[in-house]
């Protein structure tokens, strides 16, 4: 069976540009979650998705980042305009439920803004 | 926010070598759970717990549920290559929303 997928795997890119990373969850799963991880913040929960509806997006770190869900089998993160400090991996993760605590993470998206 | 307190921060272990790592927390969990994170992959559950006092094995890891809820632990025995990675311990709390609280990651390296 395929996991999460993730595109980019890699991405570089100059600051003030316009980033979108995309997931596709596990077939059936019906929460799916955005994740960074940086060596000083750790994982950080930026939003998650019950149902293709944005459930909490207060990890969210400012305007200039947006998610989206517009069906069970995709979503994308967006960073407009991107900058320096949000060099990080991304990780999209998927879950059946929520009361088992597993999630199952994508390779994870590395993003480097120049 | 609530804040999981991962220990030590990295090891670096000759292979054989037992290994034990803990988290500790300020709040009570419902379930605590062990993730591991290869280089340049997602992390995957290794273990999961979900009552206090639990100790549960799968294969050369072994993890408990701290009887105060506020703590749990994992070993790996005979560690070997492959054990390489980070270990992020996460805990759960249904009046959270059931949404997982990660500690900080152990970074295991192992030396041949």
């Amino acid at each position: 069976d395929a996991g999460v997928i993730q595109s980019p795997r890699h991405e570089v890119t100059e600051m003030g540009q316009e980033v979108t990373l995309r997931c596709k969850p596990i077939s059936g799963h019906d929460y799916l979650f955005w994740y960074r991880q940086t060596m000083m913040r750790g994982l950080e929960l930026l939003i998650y998705f019950n149902n293709n509806v944005p459930i909490d997006d207060s990890g969210m770190p400012e305007d200039r980042f947006s998610a989206k869900m517009p069906n069970a089998s995709f979503s994308t993160l967006k960073i407009q305009p991107s900058e320096p400090r949000d060099s990080a991996v991304y990780f999209c993760a998927s879950a059946r439920g929520l009361g088992t605590g597993e999630l199952f993470f994508g390779e994870g998206s590395r993003l480097t803004v120049l | 926010g609530q804040q999981l307190n991962q220990s030590p921060q990295s090891m670096f272990i000759q292979e054989g070598e037992d290994v034990s790592m803990n988290c500790t927390s300020s709040s009570i969990f419902n379930t605590w759970l062990w993730y591991k994170q290869d280089p340049g992959e997602g992390p995957v559950l290794l273990i999961a717990l979900y009552k206090a006092g639990e100790l549960t094995s799968n294969g050369r890891l072994t993890a408990q549920f701290g009887i105060t809820r506020k703590d749990s632990f994992l070993n790996i025995s005979a560690s070997i290559p492959s054990d390489v990675g980070i270990y992020f311990c996460a805990g759960q709390r249904s009046n959270a929303g059931n949404m997982l609280t990660f500690g900080g990651g152990t970074r295991l390296m192992v030396k041949p």
